[in-house]
């Protein structure tokens, strides 16, 4: 059981340059969540999907897409990619319920020359 | 709007001594509180969790957890640390649509 994969799991991006992160849940789980960690800040919530065809704003959007076609899949993208989008970003999926844990990914590491 | 308050960005403790992490939340509902933890290069691994009931509840690894509704106040426990268990731990209240709101994290380091 795969549980919540992301991919790639590093990557080194020039200033405008796009690009799009995958994460895939084998859980059958309909939440889905993209967020960032920087240092000292915990992590913020991008975007999140509560099914499929759904997406919804976090507290830091600006900047990023998201698209959730398929139940398991969960995108995110760059348009024209900044530094200050350097930063872990982790994806999350949860069944439903709030009293339901986040089951989080690997993370990926995206650093933005 | 939520928020989670850590007070301690860092904390060393000795292999073997008592741990207690603090974390206070700001939720005007009953809140739904959660304990992570990261260990380096990995992503978040839930420990424990609250919603309703016994005020005292058991996580894995042999944490334990207390919620007192009175101090707002869901402070993050154990006994006896190893030098295993240093990483760094998130407090979250889940804000609706099961999103979560999270604290900035305390790294907790165990000296031998």
């Amino acid at each position: 059981n795969a549980g919540v994969t992301q991919t790639p799991k590093f990557r080194v991006l020039k200033t405008g340059q796009s690009m799009t992160l995958l994460c895939a849940q084998d859980m059958n789980h309909e939440y889905m969540y993209w967020y960032r960690q920087d240092p000292g800040m915990g992590l913020r919530l991008i975007h999140y999907s509560v099914g499929e065809g759904t997406t919804a704003k976090g507290e830091v959007p600006d900047g990023y897409n998201v698209s959730r076609l398929k139940k398991q899949n969960f995108l995110l993208g760059l348009e024209s990619a900044a530094p200050s989008q350097t930063s872990v970003y982790f994806c999350a999926s949860t069944p439903t319920g709030r009293d339901q844990p986040q089951h989080f990914g690997d993370g990926t590491r995206l650093s933005i020359l | 709007a939520q928020s989670v308050t850590q007070p301690d960005i860092h904390i060393t403790v000795s292999e073997g001594a008592s741990l207690e992490l603090r974390c206070n939340y700001s939720y005007g509902a009953t809140p739904y509180l959660f304990w992570y933890v990261q260990s380096p290069g990995q992503g978040l691994q839930l420990l424990l969790k609250y919603f309703s009931g016994d005020t005292l509840v058991q996580g894995i690894k042999g944490f334990e957890a207390e919620f007192k509704r009175s101090q707002s106040s869901f402070n993050l426990r154990k006994p006896s640390v190893h030098w295993s268990d240093a990483a760094e731990y998130f407090c979250a209240v889940n804000s609706g649509y099961s999103t979560l709101t999270f604290g900035k994290g305390t790294m907790l380091l165990v000296s031998p």
